[in-house]
């Protein structure tokens, strides 16, 4: 089955600054990768996906880039802002959606 | 987005009971998800419920110990059977808010066990 492997685990910055998570898939097979966002105590939010035809994706301060030859994909956060601290999770789609373990981000104002 | 009602929204129990959750979608859906976020985890997907069949479980996970039923297209339940301190997580109901196989998954709030 798939495996997701989420990097840092942990991400601090300077609220301004930005902030990049990567995470790296096995099967490829897998055509959907979708990023959520996790503020505490509530549910996981859908905030940016992106598909296998596709390379990159933009919405807003957030963007996620996919490179399939070498199976890993990543979010981009410009101009971080107190309200992005939260849990961010990565995941791949081949029959089921896995997810990654997690990254903390924490903007410091 | 779907409305997902999921009930409790917490509870307290005692080893060895059962808590079964229950989770209301406001319209149909073929497939309906129940995963798992232990604390300070990531999610791991339990089982997928369809409609007039049996849930597929993943591994790692069993019907007796996670029985679901899926009446109908816009209700799920899952059991927690037998319960242990290690049942202690946050169980998570979702649909996929995309259309089917799209892979967009929408979660419910999440109910939170806490098993003493």
């Amino acid at each position: 089955g798939e495996n997701v492997e989420q990097h840092p685990s942990t991400l601090s910055v300077q609220e301004g600054d930005s902030a990049v998570i990567k995470c790296t898939y096995s099967d490829s097979a897998s055509n959907y990768f979708p990023w959520y966002k996790q503020e505490l105590g509530k549910r996981p939010q859908l905030i940016i996906d992106i598909r296998s035809n596709v390379g990159e994706k933009k919405d807003q301060r957030i963007a996620v880039t996919l490179n399939k030859t070498a199976k890993h994909f990543s979010l981009h956060i410009t101009e971080t802002q107190p309200e992005d601290s939260a849990v961010y999770f990565c995941a791949a789609l081949d029959y089921k959606l896995s997810f990654g373990a997690g990254t903390t981000v924490t903007v410091r104002a | 987005s779907a409305v997902i009602s999921q009930k409790p929204s917490r509870d307290i129990c005692q080893r060895g009971t059962s808590l079964t959750i229950q989770c209301q979608v406001d319209s149909q859906v073929t497939m309906m998800f129940w995963y798992r976020q232990q604390p300070g985890q990531s999610l791991t997907l339990i089982a997928t419920a369809n409609q007039g069949s049996e849930a597929t479980y993943e591994s790692g996970f069993v019907i007796d110990k996670f029985p679901i039923s899926r009446p109908n297209l816009t209700f799920s339940t899952l059991t927690v059977s037998n319960m242990s301190p290690e049942d202690s997580s946050i169980y998570l109901c979702s649909v996929e808010s995309g259309g089917a196989n799209t892979g967009e998954l929408f979660f419910g709030e999440g109910s939170r066990l806490t098993v003493l």
